[in-house]
């Protein structure tokens, strides 16, 4: 168990709803980062957060996807108008500004389905 | 974006070690190497991270050479749950850049 905690663990949704995941990282961590990973392929980095601050964003991140992370504290990311193409897993990470390394744990992952 | 290389799949005897190796001929001198495995539909699991001197740890033992362009991360004794997809990563220590996967080396211990 990292401390990363996702939800849900598993989603599927009909092409066009709007989704959103949460993500509650580890509590002293106030760096937290979104991942997407399709079958196959290493994680793809979508976004990064320091305390409430969006400071990076992959070009991955089209403008149907937005990121919050109010108060610096859970973060939430949301799909608008979903694809099939967004059928992947979506991985939470988080890490600290203060140990050396800055190691990031990462959740178990939002496995999404568009049907 | 690729900034180390690694075999993509390996298959090692249970019980005998196991090492994985990588290259990161390009690494800078703030740069760090670490070491994530999945294990099949979960997320990717920290293992060990070093700058230039060798780590060990409760998991693996990192093995970086002295002019880092190279690691190794040996598992001493691997077992079938060790059976996984590891990745070797570069990043500076800062933590403030995103850490970039590739597709990683698919160890497969064999019974």
């Amino acid at each position: 168990d990292t401390g990363v905690s996702q939800d849900p663990r598993h989603k599927i949704t009909k092409r066009g709803q709007n989704v959103t995941f949460r993500c509650d990282p580890i509590s002293e961590h106030n760096r937290l980062y979104w991942y997407r990973q399709t079958l196959g392929q290493g994680p793809e980095f979508l976004t990064y957060f320091q305390n409430e601050a969006q400071l990076e964003k992959s070009r991955l991140l089209s403008d149907r996807f937005s990121a919050e992370r109010p108060k610096g504290s859970f973060s939430t990311l949301e799909i608008q108008r979903t694809e099939q193409g967004d059928s992947a897993m979506y991985l939470c990470a988080s890490s600290s500004q203060r140990t050396v390394g800055s190691i990031a744990f990462f959740g178990q992952g939002t496995r999404l389905t568009v049907v | 974006d690729a900034k180390t290389t690694q075999p993509t799949s390996m298959d090692c005897a249970e019980g005998r070690a196991a090492n994985l190796p990588c290259n990161h001929s390009t690494i800078s001198g703030n740069e760090y190497v670490y070491w994530y495995r999945q294990i099949h539909s979960q997320g990717p699991q920290y293992i060990i991270h070093g700058l230039k001197n060798n780590e060990t740890n409760e998991m693996a033992s990192l093995i970086i050479t002295e002019d880092r362009k190279s690691s190794t991360l040996i598992l001493p004794h691997a077992t079938l749950r060790d059976t996984a997809v590891y990745y070797c990563i570069v990043r500076p220590g800062t933590g403030a850049n995103n850490l970039f996967f590739g597709t990683g080396t698919r160890l497969t211990v064999i019974p």
